[in-house]
């Protein structure tokens, strides 16, 4: 699976938006970018995915580099809540039954202060 | 309602013991995992059902055994508990379409398991 590379922590002021980085260089044309993100002693949560263009939800925004080599998850307003550890996931196309399960790296433990 | 449960939350046994943790989901998902997190706070996959079937064991011992009695269950069983077994056991599920373009995955809460 291609790799992804992220900061290993990042702090933002509460109700500022925080731009969290991710580079993934040898991604393939079929890799679908994903994020997650684990807010403290819960599950990984989905966050938003995107294939090429640039993707919007009730969350987050994806922007995603026209290269694909790199993307930035936006949280526009962060909040207290938004104090978790974020994953940048590339997931293959489909190939098969059980082929999506995620491989998660160290990801960027954001920390938001009041 | 919880979309992907897990029993028991916390879990603290002796080394050697049998214990299991079980999973269910009421997403009518067909696909169900097992991740586990240690104390490093790495998240890496364990098992991977499909329709009750095994599609996926990534090098984990044969102490760990999931079954799946249906495709909302995905029960894990493990013998002979070592202290190195201690971590969060995460369940969850999607679903499994050929042709979709993505699947978001639902976790479950987390079983912490202290094997003293």
């Amino acid at each position: 699976d291609a790799k992804t590379t992220q900061p290993n922590s990042m702090e933002s002021n509460e109700e500022e938006p925080v731009h969290l980085p991710c580079n993934h260089s040898t991604i393939s044309g079929t890799d679908y970018i994903h994020w997650y993100r684990q807010l403290p002693s819960q599950g990984p949560e989905y966050v938003i995915h995107g294939l090429t263009s640039n993707v919007n939800n009730r969350m987050a925004s994806l922007a995603i580099a026209e290269d694909r080599k790199s993307s930035t998850l936006i949280l526009h307003r962060a909040t207290l809540r938004d104090a978790a550890v974020y994953y940048c996931i590339l997931r293959r196309a489909y190939s098969g039954a059980g082929s999506y399960q995620l491989t998660f790296g160290k990801g960027t433990k954001l920390s938001v202060i009041p | 309602d919880t979309a992907v449960s897990q029993t028991p939350k916390y879990l603290v046994t002796q080394m050697g013991n049998d214990k299991s943790i079980k999973c269910e989901q009421n997403l009518g998902h067909d696909t169900m995992y097992w991740y586990k997190q240690d104390s490093k706070k790495f998240l890496k996959i364990m098992f991977s059902y499909n329709n009750k079937e095994l599609i996926i064991n990534e090098t984990v011992p044969n102490r760990f055994s999931p079954k799946s009695p249906d495709k909302a269950h995905l029960n894990l069983h493990i013998n002979s508990l070592e202290l190195g077994d201690s971590a969060v056991y995460f369940c969850a599920s999607s679903q499994d379409l050929a042709g979709t373009k993505y699947n978001e995955q639902f976790f479950g809460p987390g079983t912490r398991l202290t094997v003293l």
